[in-house]
């Protein structure tokens, strides 16, 4: 399939370890805060989601950290596997609308 | 359950030519999105339908983008004539109404000659 991204920030992480993929978000107003994972050739994926009234959120072994004061969303992967190479968007409602505005991504190898 | 289907998977047109996309949504999604996904960039949102009325099209380069969802089920997305920068994967997704989780199709992958 095709490629997603070619010239996207990319993070290489060791198998096993763990990952942070950081977004930064510019509207003080969004409440509502997705992960998306896209695997070439393949549309996105949800992962996991945050709403403005938390600062943290864990799913299987993915974990979503939001800092509102600094409009930052970081997402944390345990224990990476190589089913976890994709590149990873970050999306907010757009001030608290129902539109989502997806950040430009970043690309996850991970390395045997 | 079937995910978002989309057709074509690949379209490779020349510059002026006219193009169409399907989406077919997970069965009993009202809400409809079109999003244009340009090479090492997010998607973007084109349009939203709600059912088979339009919620939002303010992205949407109305001189030669075009879409319909008449039925409220299907929908089609039209490029009359494409041009050089049109060139990007189009992606389909559903969801159950406007606040819910969307799920994406694979997308159609457009390049523009």
């Amino acid at each position: 399939g095709e490629s997603v991204g070619l010239h996207l920030p990319t993070l290489s992480v060791q198998e096993g370890d763990n990952s942070i993929i950081n977004c930064a978000y510019s509207n003080s107003a969004s409440d509502y805060f997705i992960w998306y994972k896209q695997e070439s050739g393949k549309g996105p994926q949800f992962i996991i989601d945050i709403r403005s009234n938390m600062d943290k959120r864990q799913g299987q072994r993915v974990t979503v950290l939001l800092n509102k004061t600094v409009k930052h969303l970081s997402l944390q992967i345990a224990a990476t596997q190589p089913g976890d190479s994709a590149v990873y968007f970050c999306a907010d409602n757009e001030g608290g609308t129902y539109k989502y505005i997806f950040g430009t991504g970043t690309r996850l190898k991970v390395l045997a | 359950e079937a995910g978002v289907a989309q057709s074509p998977r690949y379209k490779i047109i020349e510059k002026r030519q006219s193009v169409a996309f399907w989406c077919n949504p997970i069965s009993g999604h009202a809400t409809l999105y079109w999003y244009q996904q340009i090479l090492g960039q997010g998607p973007k949102l084109l349009i939203q339908f709600q059912n088979n009325g339009v919620v939002d099209d303010s992205q949407l380069p109305k001189d030669r983008f075009s879409a319909e969802r008449l039925k409220g089920v299907d929908s089609t997305l039209k490029i009359q004539p494409a041009k050089l920068e049109d060139s990007a994967v189009y992606l389909c997704a559903s969801s159950l109404g406007t606040n819910n989780e969307q799920f994406f199709g694979p997308g159609t992958r457009l390049t523009v000659l």
